[in-house]
């Protein structure tokens, strides 16, 4: 069993939906959790980032997270074409070489 | 600011080949990350460094070797490339401390034939 299990759809949604994405992981030393947004063919970047349970919100962006569960989502309020990426979650213990550990990747298309 | 690059873009081995994937970033960052991305794996820590001269193995070092000679560059290397290491390699960086962002580059698509 994977560390961290993400859905690797594809989701497709039509523009202006709400989205949401989810990961859940098992080992309890994660401490940080992160969201980064990979276009086709293009490096990760980090989208958002979250330490405590509870939601974080970055414009249209919500990062949650619930350490109780082991269960993080995030959710895209006004999806727009713009949107369409592999979203990855991560999440990191504490350990010496700030390793991440990732999701599988879930594939969003946002439909105009 | 480049940021993190990587050479070369593209590369077609057969197996048996060797060959150096290199990866530069001038962000003075201490640490320093190699990935393969396959479908539906994520990404997989292969090896990285927190510092020049020092390396660690990640999830998946086999087949796989690294140096760190000089802190703004990691090369990672295949003796003997197998169909296996088909993937995209990305490589990243970040600050020492904890939990700070990694910044990736653009990635390596290698296949072995």
């Amino acid at each position: 069993q994977k560390e961290v299990e993400q859905d690797p759809g594809p989701l497709s949604v039509p523009e202006g939906a709400i989205v949401s994405l989810n990961c859940t992981y098992s080992n309890s030393a994660f401490q940080y959790f992160m969201w980064y947004r990979q276009y086709s063919r293009k490096g990760p970047e980090l989208l958002m980032y979250t330490y405590s349970s509870g939601n974080k919100e970055d414009g249209r962006f919500t990062a949650q997270v619930d350490k109780s569960s082991k269960y993080i989502s995030l959710f895209i309020r006004d999806s727009q074409p713009s949107d369409s990426a592999t979203y990855l979650c991560a999440m990191i213990s504490n350990n010496a070489g700030n390793m991440l550990t990732f999701g599988g990747g879930t594939r969003l298309m946002v439909k105009p | 600011n480049a940021g993190v690059t990587q050479t070369p873009k593209f590369r077609v081995l057969k197996t048996g080949q060797s060959m150096t994937l290199l990866c530069a970033q001038d962000m003075n960052h201490e640490y320093m990350y190699w990935y393969r991305q396959d479908p539906g794996m994520g990404l997989r820590l292969i090896h990285y460094s927190v510092g020049e001269g020092t390396t660690a193995k990640g999830e998946v070092p086999d087949g796989y070797n690294v140096s760190r000679l000089k802190k703004q560059n990691f090369l990672l290397g295949l003796e003997s490339a197998a169909p296996s290491q088909t993937s995209v390699y990305f490589c990243a960086s970040t600050s020492r401390g904890p939990y700070n962002e990694q910044f990736f580059g653009p990635g390596t698509r290698l296949t072995v034939l």
